[in-house]
């Protein structure tokens, strides 16, 4: 059964301060991974998709990794904002008969200004 | 404007009722899902359907039942048998679940409290 678990939990950072969050699972026969964030109240944003082939993705301040050999994930946010502050989930697409997401619990973010 | 569009956003049902969340996509998308958020417990699944008319359990199945009569839509009931339904309820959707470049996306959910 895959399981995703990020690290830290929570995360406090004073703005502009670059930060990395992280994402393990325990199967590594993944399609891919996806990183979310989710404002309080709020359904999810995806913010970058990993194909399990590829190595890293980039969009604008956020850059995340994939180490499928290991289970690891990472995604780095450079000079945090506190537009920032949110919940950032990773999820892995797990494939055959019983595709499904699965999500970890999540890493609370605040960045104070 | 393209995306899921879940209604209501706040829904209040009391004991012994059944309510349906709705959960509507006009994205063309074929697999839609179901899932469950609760402080401290992360998303859990559901449901998930990955074509018109069929649709499999996920992890949390017991006390809900779902329908996928249109690509559009796909309703979750929760019914009286769901013993602890107070939560907050996510819909997805996905282009398809073969394949690699599934990106998955969200409605803005729905916060279910029984009274």
């Amino acid at each position: 059964k895959q399981e995703v678990t990020q690290i830290p939990a929570a995360l406090s950072v004073p703005e502009g301060e670059n930060l990395v969050l992280n994402c393990s699972f325990t199967d590594s026969a993944i399609y891919n991974l996806q990183w979310f964030r989710q404002d309080p109240g709020k359904g999810l944003t995806s913010l970058l998709l990993i194909q399990s082939s590829q190595r890293e993705q980039t969009s604008g301040r956020l850059n995340a990794s994939l180490d499928k050999s290991s289970g690891r994930s990472t995604l780095y946010i450079a000079a945090s904002q506190p537009g920032d502050s949110a919940t950032y989930l990773c999820a892995v697409h797990s494939g055959g008969s019983n595709y499904k997401l699965t999500f970890g619990k999540g890493t609370l973010l605040t960045v104070n200004p | 404007d393209g995306g899921i569009t879940q209604s209501p956003k706040y829904l209040f049902r009391k004991e012994g009722q059944n309510v349906t969340l709705s959960c509507e996509q006009n994205l063309n998308h074929d697999a839609m899902y179901w899932y469950r958020q609760d402080p401290g417990q992360g998303l859990r699944l559901i449901y998930y359907s990955q074509i018109v008319n069929d649709f499999q359990k996920g992890d949390i199945a017991e006390g809900y039942s779902v329908s996928r009569e249109k690509k559009e839509s796909f309703p979750l009931t929760v019914t009286s048998a769901q013993k602890n339904p107070t939560a907050f309820y996510l819909c997805a959707s996905s282009i398809s679940d073969w394949g690699a470049s599934t990106e998955a996306f969200f409605g803005q959910g729905t916060r279910l409290t029984v009274v």
